[in-house]
């Protein structure tokens, strides 16, 4: 059971380039969530979606798309790449979002240096 | 606003001395919070949930609506313990699942 699924791992960007972070889930999870997290700041909502098809705009959304064109697949995409970006970058899921099922589950990360 | 805030960057400890990692919020209505986990090397992951009044690896968390506050405790705290530990808040715009982060305590068990 793979759980939330990201690639890659480790990527270094120079200034203006683009790149998309790969997410997968194979726990049929309806809700999924890309986070960055900066040192010392958390972790702050980039997007979301609570669903195939619908997607919608987190804490800090500027310079990122996203697309939910399956259940499963929930891709984050870097269009002109800015040194402010340098980030871990985490991509989580849930089942659902209220009651006992609402436990987000995380991927392992990606570290994005730009450069 | 919703907001979540965690005091300490940095919290170090001895072995088996107590652990409190305090973490306060700002909610209109009631709130749903949580603490999860990230130890060296692995991906971050729920402890607790204060809905649940669960006990997990020795760690309890009381909701005190009083004072806006979720602290994390720990009578007794073990090496094992060491790691990145982070606040949550569901946020209440929408059933959306959208959690809010405090910034983060690092707790650090000496030997």
């Amino acid at each position: 059971n793979a759980g939330v699924t990201q690639t890659p791992k480790f990527r270094i960007l120079k200034i203006g380039q683009s790149m998309t972070l790969q997410c997968t889930q194979d726990m049929n999870h309806n809700y999924m969530y890309w986070y960055r997290q900066d040192p010392g700041m958390g972790l702050k909502l980039i997007y979301y979606s609570v669903g195939a098809g619908i997607t919608d705009k987190g804490e800090v959304p500027n310079g990122y798309n996203v697309s939910r064109s399956t259940t499963e697949d929930f891709p984050l995409r870097l269009e002109l790449a800015a040194p402010s970006q340098t980030s871990v970058y985490f991509c989580a899921s849930s089942y659902s979002a209220s009651g006992g099922d609402n436990i987000q589950y995380f991927g392992a990360g990606t570290r994005l240096s730009v450069l | 606003a919703q907001r979540v805030t965690q005091p300490e960057k940095l919290l170090s400890v001895f072995k088996g001395a107590p652990v409190e990692l305090k973490c306060n919020y700002s909610y209109s209505g009631s709130p749903e919070l949580f603490w999860y986990v990230q130890y060296s090397r692995q991906r971050l992951q729920l402890l607790l949930r204060h809905i649940s009044r669960e006990s997990i690896k020795g760690f309890t968390a009381d909701l005190n609506k009083g004072e806006t506050s979720f602290h994390l405790k720990k009578p007794f705290a073990q090496e094992e313990d060491s790691a990145m530990y982070y606040c949550a808040l569901k946020s209440g715009s929408g059933n959306t699942g959208k959690l809010i982060f405090g910034q983060g305590t690092t707790l650090q068990v000496k030997p």
